[in-house]
């Protein structure tokens, strides 16, 4: 009953590789997020889409983009990967209209790149 | 430039004490905080949260104290048990989620 999973959980591949981390949420929110746990430990938003609107971090590079098929599910695309990519990756989820409501996050999704 | 900041990295307190953990914040438009609780291996935990309208928030063994002169918040776990062990972040919000800033977290052990 995971109310937000991330798969893979670990995820090693090379520089230059074209990746996709998957999330789903079976809560019913409206608001899915991604997040990216920086090697100083900080958690940094770099999208916020709902089925109306996506906002992007504008210093996320243009490599990473975030596919939705459904309300519950949203992907994370990342293309011709960097050593710098190399991190942990949440994803998140709220639910409609509620302002400022907590964020439910995934387990997370540790990207090395060699 | 890190808006909100937790100045400690880890905090050791022995178990059924009280822990303290602080975090500051430079932004004065922030208008709500919120603390996170992360274990190893998994996500932030939602734990409690406060809007700046309040200067007290309590639940359970979690009280969160905001000061908006001082632009500090700090979170107080009384007693503390060793299942509090953990990452706590603190983060501070504008207008909505997507504005939500965090703070590096502080690593509290709770010693036997």
């Amino acid at each position: 009953d995971t109310a937000v999973s991330q798969t893979p959980k670990y995820l090693v591949t090379q520089m230059g590789n074209d990746k996709s981390i998957k999330c789903e949420q079976n809560l019913g929110h409206d608001t899915m997020y991604w997040y990216k746990q920086d090697s100083k430990k900080f958690l940094k938003i770099m999208f916020s889409y709902n089925n109306k609107e996506l906002i992007i971090n504008e210093t996320v590079p243009n490599r990473f983009s975030p596919k939705s098929p459904d309300k519950a599910h949203l992907n994370l695309h990342i293309n011709s990967l960097e050593l710098g990519d190399s991190a942990v990756y949440f994803c998140a989820s709220t639910p409609p209209g509620q302002y400022n409501s907590p964020l439910h996050f995934g387990n997370g999704t540790r990207l090395t790149v060699t | 430039d890190q808006q909100v900041k937790q100045n400690s990295p880890s905090l050791s307190v022995q178990e059924g004490r009280i822990s303290i953990l602080n975090c500051d914040y430079t932004n004065s438009m922030f208008d709500y905080f919120l603390w996170y609780k992360k274990y190893p291996a998994e996500g932030p935990t939602f734990l409690i949260s406060i809007s700046s309208i309040k200067d007290k928030n309590e639940d359970g063994r979690f009280t969160v104290f905001l000061n908006k002169s001082a632009k500090h918040l700090s979170l107080h776990i009384v007693p503390s048990q060793p299942g509090d062990s953990a990452v706590y972040f603190c983060a501070a919000s504008g207008a909505s989620n997507y504005q939500l800033i965090w703070g590096a977290g502080t690593k509290l052990i709770i010693k036997p």
